[in-house]
């Protein structure tokens, strides 16, 4: 069946970086344009950023724009989020989605930035 | 950016109720419109896309409408499983955007 299932969460000091991974399985990878979305303990969902099917087209929320960058690999069907510079308003879980109707999504895994 | 306002915050209702929640976007979104079902710890689940296309393996108690700026999710019959916190989300026009989500209660 369709499924994604991330890792790679953590504690981690401000400043410092994080790199997460999505495994996908169940489906033709490469034909899916794919979205990372966070929450924040107690918040609501935030759009972060998402990638084409190709990997040409990636876009960002202001709020990790030249922070974060997102790619995917074909050959491992996994899609990967790297966060540099984190600070502490980067604490969440963290979910990848799969196309524009965001269907499914991981389960997500847990970022804390904390001194 | 566009906003999405989401009424009520909160509601409170009964197994067999019909409830509707409502979402405004601050422009035009065509039918670019989702929303989306989350239970506490859990990840959000995908109901409805293009403001009434509904998702792969979701009841049809749950039905989206609207277009613009103007959407709705009605959902009937209310059942112990549906209580839950709801999102809408504009997949129109980037970045895309959530309400603030809708907190369903049992009465």
């Amino acid at each position: 069946q369709v499924q994604l299932v991330e890792s790679g969460g953590g504690v981690v000091q401000p400043g410092r970086s994080l790199r997460l991974s999505c495994a996908a399985s169940g489906f033709i990878f490469t034909n899916h344009a794919m979205h990372w979305v966070r929450q924040a303990p107690g918040k609501g969902l935030e759009w972060v950023t998402v990638i084409s099917h190709d990997g040409y087209t990636k876009l960002y929320s202001d709020s990790v724009k030249g922070r974060f960058t997102i790619s995917r690999d074909t050959a491992k069907n996994t899609l990967y989020l790297q966060m540099d510079g984190l600070t502490i308003e980067d604490t969440a879980v963290y979910y990848c989605a799969r196309d524009n109707s965001f269907h499914p999504w991981g389960q997500g895994t847990l970022v804390t930035v904390s001194s | 950016d566009i906003q999405m306002t989401q009424s009520p915050s909160s509601l409170s209702a009964s197994v067999g109720d019909r409830v509707t929640i409502t979402c405004r976007a601050s422009q035009g979104i065509n039918n670019g419109l989702a929303w989306f079902q989350q239970k506490p710890g859990k990840a959000p689940k995908s109901l409805i896309y293009g403001a009434s296309t509904l998702q792969s393996g979701v009841p049809s108690k749950f039905s989206g409408s609207g277009s613009g700026t103007d959407f709705t999710l009605t959902i009937s019959s209310l059942q112990p499983e549906d209580f839950a916190t709801y999102y809408c989300q504009q997949h129109n026009t980037y970045p895309f955007t959530f309400g603030q989500g809708t907190r369903l209660e049992i009465k």
